[in-house]
């Protein structure tokens, strides 16, 4: 059984450009969450989603920044006009019911220039 | 705003030594607690989960307790070796099953 897939690992963007960062579960696990990493921070709760709903966004910051969870395909997290700020390691979780163990992926770390 | 503390921040041990860390949360809002063990370029991997106050749990050399009443876990890792040399997480699950992280304790384990 697969882990947590994420892709790509390493994402450079200049200021202004989307970044799109692609997270495929668990196979069987229909619940994703996503958490950042800044520089020198730890990891930090950004949305929690189940397939084609958003369950919680209350980390997400307002402006910018989506996410969606298809009921084909992997999760995915937009970052529209990307700024300097948003340069962090990505990292995405699974499981397979609420309230279970989440397994990570290996994270996207984005550098935006 | 719920506030997961973790100590100590690091921690250098010689192998064989004994070691143990401390995760202290809020006890409002529990539903469960995590402990994870992350290794520098890999994922972090799941160690246990806890819910209920008084919970023990054992993988090989590694071990934790929880107390939900005054807010704290210990993990405990017997006989260290080089090996167990990473970051060690936990995490407080609240009722909306997301994870709120403590900054984690860094081990070293010198050979």
């Amino acid at each position: 059984n697969a882990g947590v897939m994420q892709n790509p690992r390493h994402l450079v963007r200049r200021r202004g450009q989307e970044a799109r960062l692609r997270c495929s579960p668990m196979k069987g696990h229909s619940h994703v969450y996503w958490y950042r990493q800044l520089p020198e921070e730890g990891l930090k709760f950004m949305v929690y989603l189940q397939k084609e709903n958003i369950i919680d966004e209350s980390g997400m910051p307002k402006e910018r920044f989506s996410a969606e969870f298809p009921k084909e395909g992997p999760s995915i997290l937009r970052i529209q006009q990307v700024v300097r700020g948003d340069s962090a390691a990505y990292f995405c979780a699974s499981s397979p019911t609420s309230g279970d163990t989440q397994y990570f992926g290996p994270g996207t770390r984005l550098t935006v220039l | 705003i719920l506030n997961v503390e973790q100590s100590p921040q690091s921690l250098h041990v010689q192998e064989g030594d004994s070691t143990n860390f401390t995760c202290s949360f809020p006890s409002s809002n529990f539903y469960a607690l995590h402990w994870y063990r992350w290794e520098t370029a890999k994922s972090p991997e799941a160690l246990f989960v806890m819910t209920l106050n008084g919970d023990e749990k054992k993988k090989g050399r590694i071990s934790a307790t929880l107390n939900t009443k005054e807010g704290y876990s210990y993990l405990y890792i017997k006989g260290s070796q080089p090996e167990d040399s990473a970051t060690y997480l936990c995490a407080l699950m609240d009722s909306s099953y997301k994870l709120i992280f403590g900054s984690g304790t860094r081990l070293l384990v010198r050979p």
